[in-house]
């Protein structure tokens, strides 16, 4: 397995704001992924943040509304830029070593007012 | 379009109860996941199954991946409070990484 911490754990950010949520893994990993998952939903792939690259986007999400970082194979950040209400949700960050698994760290509950 | 077709959606049982959680889809999966989730935390991932027919055991949960790798079963016997939580199932398409997640299963099981 893996530990996995995110931070910050939860945050209540105005509209038109933008937050940065970090994810720090304990030993290197080859996948890093960011999800979301609204209130009383499933979690949804927002994208696999590659290390030395651009992160690879799935259909629905775009770079200019979630920046993604990965400057090395312990640490991302995933970005929500310009806020709205809509964007209330958990993010959780996910690290797979092998294609059978994937470990999630303990989300990012975030509130837009 | 949901992938994966979790049954049912909510669950209420008490303590002791068997329950049986379906995870259905049209599509073939390299591979099944499943995962428990708690308020307030990330998903647990519970087991992998890779083969199809495959049958796995954990202590009073029982993992199942049909013959044609397109759907599974989690069987839980004498429930236990300790098992409340939401269920996932999630699936891997075409030998990738990426998952794609079921809507859950929630469970309640009562004293």
């Amino acid at each position: 397995s893996a530990v996995i911490s995110q931070k910050p754990s939860r945050d209540i950010c105005q509209r038109g704001t933008s937050l940065t949520i970090q994810c720090q893994v304990d030993s290197q990993v080859t996948m890093m992924f960011w999800y979301r998952q609204q209130p009383g939903q499933s979690l949804t792939l927002i994208a696999t943040a590659n290390q030395g690259s651009e992160a690879t986007y799935e259909s629905g999400f775009v770079i200019d509304k979630f920046p993604i970082s990965r400057p090395n194979l312990t640490f991302s950040t995933l970005t929500v830029s310009n806020m709205s209400p809509e964007d209330s949700s958990i993010y959780l960050c996910s690290v797979s070593r092998g294609k059978n698994e994937q470990f999630f760290g303990p989300g990012t509950r975030l509130t837009v007012l | 379009t949901q992938l994966l077709e979790q049954s049912p959606q909510f669950l209420s049982i008490q303590e002791g109860e068997n329950l049986t959680v379906y995870c259905n889809s049209s599509s073939v999966f390299s591979s099944l996941q499943w995962y428990r989730q708690e308020p307030g935390e990330g998903p647990v991932l519970l087991v992998t199954v890779v083969t199809g027919g495959e049958v796995k055991k954990l202590k009073r949960l029982t993992f199942q991946f049909g013959d044609a790798r397109k759907d599974s079963s989690l069987h839980i016997t004498a429930a236990q409070p300790g098992d409340t939580g939401l269920y996932l199932c999630a699936g891997a398409v075409n030998s990738g990484y990426a998952l794609n997640f079921g809507k859950g299963t929630s469970l309640l099981v009562t004293p």
